[in-house]
Parts: C-alpha cells; structure tokens; sequence
C-alpha cells in the first residue's frame, strides 16, 4: 500500500462546479497535513495546511479525519485558473510524503 | 532572485555519462530536500539536507546518485553512467524550519533527458 494515495482523475468540470479530492495515508501517527498546487510542467507551491478541526481559505475547504486517515479538499465555485493537479502531502515522523496528485481541468 | 534557483532548466544526455543538477536554496534556509518526478507521477523523495547534520539519503534509489551541499547554501545532485529510466525532473526544495515542519519551496527543476 501506497503511504499517501490519490484518485489520480481526471477530474473535468465547468466552472462554477464544486469539486472534492480525496486522500488516504496509512501511517496513524503522522503528524501534519498540506494541499500543494502544481501547475503544468511547474513546480509545486503550497495551497493550504489541513487542520483536525478543519480550515477553509475562500473557496477552498479542508478537511482531516484522523480516524479514517482521509483528507479531504473542496473547492467551489471553481474557476479556469484551478486547473492543476493537486497533491496531497503527510508530514510522518521527519519526512514529507507526497501523493501522485489529482489532475483538475476546470472548462468554460 | 528571491527563491528557489536551479541549473540547468534542461539537460539532455546520452546514456552512460554523468550529470550534475544544482540547486541554490532560498537564503536563511537550513532545510534542502532533493525529489524526482518523472512523467505523470508523483514526487519521490532522494535527499534531505539540515544544517551540518549528516544528510538523509535513505531515497537515494542506486549508488549511481550522490549528492553534496556546501554549509547551507548551494547543493548539487550528480548522477554517474545515466540510464534511460533516471529522465525526470529533479526538483530541489528549501525550508526554514526543521524537516516536515514548514513550507517547502520548491525551485522550477532540471528536466533531465537521457538517450
């Protein structure tokens, strides 16, 4: 099993749809939680911390079940420029795990 | 420039020669990792650097790769008698905090291609 695992997609909606990623990690004792952004052929940037009692920034929602190990990320109303992938990352013990991404095409 | 910088932006190389990716950290920051991402894929990990603490390499994937870091400043990545499956690109990343703790930025990588 995959220490961090993503429904790879792709997910294709038009805009103004609400869309949900998912992510599973399979060590119990890890200990923080991110959404990071990559572009096309660019490098990832941070998009958001996850917090247990869960967070939203705008039009992005995150959330954390510790005991289903299951992140979570909802964007709504999307828009064009959402278009990326976005990776999942689990800090456990020292290291930073990243997910393979899920791919979001966000289409007029 | 104020973040990440990595050279070359792209290299292409025959089979059985030797790269060296270098990677200039964001000033202040102590934490330097090293990942790869092929085509399509995730991030893997390779290295991590902290400080003058011995480096982590446990990602290294064969003793074809190597790696060094100067103090806290500039790091580079050398891979001896490339094969074809090392094309990826090497995506070097700085944090101010401790390893896992904050934000990592990450530099816009080195595509390398090996023929």
């Amino acid at each position: 099993r995959k220490e961090v695992e993503q429904d790879p997609g792709p997910f294709n909606v038009p805009e103004g749809a609400t869309v949900a990623f998912n992510c599973t990690y399979s060590n119990s004792a890890s200990q923080s939680f991110f959404w990071y952004r990559q572009d096309c052929r660019k490098e990832p940037k941070l998009l958001m911390s996850v917090y247990s009692s869960g967070n939203e920034d705008g039009r992005f929602t995150a959330q954390l079940n510790r005991a289903s190990q299951y992140i979570s990320l909802l964007i709504r109303d999307s828009k064009l420029s959402d278009s990326a992938t976005y990776l999942c990352v689990v800090r456990d013990n020292n290291d930073m795990r990243f997910g393979a991404g899920t791919r979001l095409t966000v289409k007029p | 420039g104020a973040g990440v910088s990595q050279s070359p932006s792209n290299k292409v190389t025959e089979k059985g020669k030797d790269v060296e990716l270098r990677c200039d950290p964001i000033s202040g920051h102590t934490a330097l990792y090293w990942y790869r991402q092929r085509l399509g894929q995730g991030l893997e990990f390779l290295i991590y650097f902290q400080g003058n603490s011995a480096p982590d390499k446990s990602g290294l994937p064969s003793d074809r790769f190597s790696a060094e870091r100067t103090g806290e400043s500039v790091s580079t990545l050398t891979i001896q008698r490339t094969q074809q499956e090392d094309s990826a690109v090497y995506l070097c990343a700085s944090s101010f905090r401790d390893r896992g703790a904050g934000e990592l930025f990450f530099g816009e990588g080195s595509r390398l291609t090996v023929l």
